[in-house]
This record gives C-alpha cells, sequence and structure tokens, in this order.
C-alpha cells in the first residue's frame, strides 16, 4: 500500500542522545512528509522531501529518502525532553496521504 | 495553533445518538479531510474533499457521513455509531497541488457508550 510503516514502534533515550526513526513504504510517492504529534492532540507538519530530494534539513531534524529502496529516515539530533511525543510519516501521491501508525519517541531528562 | 479548528474536543455518545463534528479552517485551503486514530494503529484517511467535491471515500460505514458546505468548513455527521468508532477523529487542510503540507486540528475525542 502507499501507507508509511514506521520502525521502530518505540524508542527511549536519553536527553542530549541522536534519535532515529526509519519509514517504509510501498508505492511511487509525490513526496514524504513526517509529522509530530504530542498526546491525544492534532499532528504539526515537521518537515517535507520531495521524490527528487535525496537529503534535507531544518534546525536538529535530518531526513533522507531513498526511492529505490522506498524508504526515508528521521533523525534528530541533540534532543530533548520537549522532542517527547509521537512522529508519524506520511506518503503523499496527488494530495492522498497515508499515515504509519507512528514511532512513539521517549527522551528522558 | 495550526489554522484548523475542531469542535467539540470530546464528545461521549451513546449508540442510538445522532451527533456532528466540526472543523473549519479559514487558511484559504481547498482540500479537507478527515482522519480516524485508534490506539497503536495508523491514521486511517476516512474522506477527501477538492473544492467541495468528495474525491475520497476509503470504503467507511455509511454511519459516517461527511458534509463539505464550502471550502472552509467540514462536517462529519454520525449516526448509530458503535463502540469500536470510539477513536480521536481529526480534519486537516492543505492547499491543492503537490508538495503541499496538511494542517491538522486538535482532533475530537469520540466515546461511544
Amino acid at each position: 500500500s502507499q501507507q508509511g510503516e514506521e520502525d521502530p514502534q518505540a524508542l527511549s533515550i536519553q536527553e542530549g542522545e541522536n534519535a532515529t526513526m526509519n519509514c517504509s513504504y510501498k508505492t511511487s510517492i509525490n513526496n514524504l512528509q513526517w509529522y509530530r504529534q504530542n498526546s491525544g492532540r492534532g499532528l504539526v507538519h515537521l518537515i517535507l522531501i520531495r521524490s527528487n530530494e535525496r537529503e534535507k534539513h531544518s534546525g536538529r531534524l535530518r531526513v533522507t529518502l531513498d526511492t529505490s529502496k522506498k524508504s526515508s529516515s528521521l533523525l534528530i539530533t541533540a534532543s530533548r525532553a520537549a522532542d517527547t511525543a509521537s512522529y508519524f510519516c506520511a506518503t503523499d501521491r496527488n494530495n492522498d496521504m497515508r499515515f504509519g501508525a507512528g514511532t512513539r519517541l521517549t527522551v528522558k531528562p | 495553533e495550526t489554522g484548523v479548528t475542531q469542535t467539540p474536543r470530546h464528545l461521549v455518545m451513546g449508540m442510538t445518538n445522532k451527533k456532528s463534528l466540526k472543523c473549519e479552517q479559514h487558511l484559504g485551503h481547498n482540500a479537507m479531510y478527515w482522519y480516524k486514530q485508534s490506539a497503536k494503529k495508523p491514521l486511517e484517511l476516512m474522506f477527501v474533499y477538492n473544492f467541495k467535491e468528495q474525491t475520497e471515500n476509503n470504503s467507511v460505514p455509511s454511519r459516517f457521513s461527511p458534509e463539505c458546505p464550502n471550502s472552509s468548513h467540514l462536517f462529519l455527521h454520525l449516526h448509530t455509531l458503535q463502540p469500536e468508532d470510539s477513536a480521536l477523529y481529526l480534519c486537516a487542510s492543505s492547499p491543492l497541488g503537490t508538495n503541499t503540507e496538511a494542517f491538522f486540528g486538535q482532533g475530537t475525542r469520540l466515546t461511544v457508550v
């Protein structure tokens, strides 16, 4: 399916460490996006990477996209307790956006 | 604050009730979406509207009925729901076109008793 699947389901790290989350999908896409969700709230857009891009940075976030492997990764560097949230990848094809089940990140102070 | 407002934030309803969820955006977006989020499951895309026209109905049961009277408002009418319909219902909007991000509301936490 077009839907992204995140890995791992849950990740627990210490403040200051880096966190890496992965996403795999199965069909062609226009772009892949990463979102963050605090518990029980709406999703907030973090970063969008187009299908013809391989890497993108935004502050402490680094996203890679490998369309040959149909996979993406989100790296959060120098994590903070406030980064604790669920992170979702979304594959977008012609405004049809599909999400995975997310990775639950816990950053311990 | 994303500019997408959902009301109510919480709703408890019986299986025989009729209720409606409301979503509103004044961002000038022409695409609006309803998603269902259940615990530990992927977000399920329910309905998509482009320029007030429904373009996607992702095999959603007829007890969920969407309405899009204009490009700023989206409703989800609920009728004779089941307990398994309890979930967080999220509305989103986006500009039409490729490579655009979606803006989400805070969601309505629905509990069916």
